[in-house]
Parts: C-alpha cells; structure tokens; sequence
C-alpha cells in the first residue's frame, strides 16, 4: 500500500514553544489529508482537514490559532503547535487520502506512524 | 452523521483460540467499513475493509470481518490468535456520499497470553 510518513517520531519541547509535525505522502497525492489527536487508551479525534491549496477544516472545539496547518503541496502537510502547553502533550497522527472523496469509488486513507509530543 | 460501537475495550484470550471483536455502527446512509490495528507508539494500519461486494472480507494474517446490514455489524474474527495479534484494534466507518471523514470506534485492545 501507499506510504506515509511522518517526521519526527518523538518531541520534547519547553511549555511556551512551537512544535511543527510533518505528514508527507511518499508515493502518491495527497488532495486530503487528515490530522487526528489520541490521548492515551482512547480513540483518534479528528482534529482537522486539510487540503491542498485551501485553509484547512477544523473540528468543532480545536483551535486553529493553536494547530496551525499547512498543506502547500499534494505530498506534504504540517501541523505546528503553538505556544506548546503540558495539555497538549499527546499522539498525533496524519493521515493522507489517494482520491476525491467523490469520484472513482472508496477513498482509502493511510496513516503515519504517529508523533509522541512531550510538553515539559 | 455517522457512529461507531466497539462494545469490548479489552479482550482477553490465549494464544491459538478464536477471537471475535465487535464493531456496531449507525448511519443513515450507506457506508464504507475498516478494521485497523495499531501497535504500541504507531500509526494505524489497515487490516481489512467492506466496500461493496461479498459481505465476508479477509485479510492476509488470518482476520475476517462480515458485514451483517440488518445487524449493522461489521464483527472482526480470528479462528486461532497469535501472541503478535496483541494490539489494538478500531473498527471504522465512511459514508459513501457528501465529504467523507473516517468515524473510529473506541478502539479495543487484544490481549493475547501464551
């Protein structure tokens, strides 16, 4: 299947610091990719949507001056937390779509291994 | 809106027994089904997924899943787990009109002992 990678695995950060996540699709475009949030023992909360090009969609209750996301290319997505707090200490995960949500049948979504974020 | 039930957060079992993890959703219109497993600090995979077709899927790790419309179910089985098979698993769900967002389940968690 289709790779995603996301960089870096681990982060230690300074309460008060912005972190930046990337989410890159190695072997295919991207049009959507999605960013979800997961606190330990608990499912995945999407946090936002993103596509190429456009602002990104956010889910009810996240702030979007907290979780900037970019999404300049068809392969390449970043979240940056700012002004980074203990709260936001968690597992973020990427996920990139292959097609149009609306032509040519199922989109399939696949993930990235995860960012464990420590703040401290 | 689309739901999902994963009734069982953690499932016991011993290694070469059956398992069966329980998935429910709700919808209003028709949809897309996945299983995916997470291993500890990781991402998700894919394991298996319903989208038209045989209501019994399989993957190539010995996980089948059927989809039962009437039941709204999309229930994970193994009939002989492996102590690898510990991890986590989320059941999920995508509508197959508007804008499509993947719905988890709460995910359950595999215990497999030798």
């Amino acid at each position: 299947g289709a790779v995603v990678s996301q960089h870096p695995s681990r982060v230690i950060c300074k309460s008060g610091t912005s972190v930046k996540i990337e989410c890159r699709s190695l072997d295919f475009q991207a049009t959507t990719m999605f960013w979800y949030r997961q606190f330990p023992k608990q499912s995945l909360m999407l946090m936002a949507t993103s596509n190429e090009g456009s602002k990104a969609t956010y889910e009810q209750g996240v702030e979007k001056d907290k979780f900037l996301i970019n999404h300049a290319s068809l392969t390449l997505s970043t979240l940056t937390v700012t002004s980074a707090h203990p709260e936001d200490s968690s597992f973020y995960i990427c996920s990139a779509r292959t097609q149009s949500a609306r032509s040519r049948g199922a989109p399939e979504a696949f993930f990235g291994q995860g960012t464990r974020l420590t703040v401290v | 809106a689309q739901s999902v039930t994963q009734l069982d957060s953690q499932v016991p079992v011993f290694e070469e027994a059956p398992v069966e993890l329980r998935c429910n959703y709700s919808s209003s219109v028709s949809v897309y089904l996945f299983w995916y497993v997470q291993y500890p600090n990781q991402g998700l995979q894919l394991l298996l997924k319903y989208l038209s077709g045989s209501t019994l899927v399989k993957s190539i790790n010995g996980f089948e899943a059927e989809f039962n419309k009437s039941q709204t179910s999309f229930h994970l089985r193994k009939p002989s787990v492996h102590i690898s098979d510990t991890a986590e698993y989320f059941c999920a769900v995508l509508s197959n009109t508007g804008f499509q967002k993947l719905v988890f389940g709460t995910g359950t968690r595999l215990l497999v002992s030798p």
